[in-house]
């Protein structure tokens, strides 16, 4: 089955400074990779997700690029804010599987 | 609109009673996924659902858990005779796709269980 790897594990940050996390895949055949936030006490919340057929997307301070080649995706988190502290989780899973494969989370925190 | 929601939030019981959930997902999805959360972990799959069709399940789901989607609307998840590692927070998710499609999951906010 796929295997996700996340790094790093805990990640700090200063306000307005900006954040990556970096996840690598193993099997080739994936081709969807969300990237879930998740509070404390609460479910995982969708934040951003790309498919294989494109190398980058953004949404406003949110962006995730694809490597297919050497298999892996990044989170960035531009100009990051207290709120945006919380524990990030990769993703990933591909056609006629369906379940979704995480990696172990990265929390982050944004020191005000 | 509402999203997933589960039922209860928080549930503690003794070693060896049995305890369901329930999942209610959003409105006209047909796909419904159960996953267990421990704690400093990613959520890890249990058993997926297409409407009322349950068409696959993990390992780890043991003899001691069955889940049913009866009319493929809510579905249930049972654990009989608890154990204490089986504390975790249990997870349902849903999304609307068709064959061969991978579809954004959206998940409920989690049932906690302590067995004690």
């Amino acid at each position: 089955g796929e295997n996700v790897e996340q790094h790093p594990s805990t990640l700090s940050v200063q306000e307005g400074d900006s954040a990556v996390i970096k996840c690598t895949y193993s099997d080739s055949a994936s081709n969807y990779f969300p990237w879930y936030k998740q509070e404390l006490g609460k479910g995982p919340q969708l934040i951003i997700d790309i498919r294989s057929n494109v190398g980058e997307k953004k949404d406003q301070r949110i962006a995730v690029t694809l490597n297919k080649t050497a298999k892996h995706f990044s989170l960035h988190i531009t100009e990051t804010q207290p709120e945006d502290s919380a524990v990030y989780f990769c993703a990933a899973t591909f056609s006629n599987d369906y379940k979704l494969s995480f990696g172990a989370g990265t929390t982050v925190t944004v020191r005000a | 609109d509402t999203g997933v929601s589960q039922d209860p939030r928080h549930k503690i019981t003794k070693r060896g009673q049995n305890v369901t959930f329930r999942c209610d997902p959003i409105s006209e999805h047909n796909r419904l996924y159960w996953y267990r959360q421990t704690l400093g972990q990613g959520p890890e799959f249990l058993t997926y659902f297409q409407n009322e069709a349950q068409l696959e399940k993990s390992r780890l789901l043991s003899d001691r858990f069955s889940a049913e989607r009866p009319k493929g609307s809510f579905s249930t998840l049972e654990i009989q005779r608890t154990e204490q590692g089986d504390s975790a927070m249990y997870l349902c998710a849903s999304s609307f796709g068709s064959s061969g499609s991978t579809d954004t999951q959206y998940f409920g906010p989690g049932t906690r269980l302590t067995v004690l």
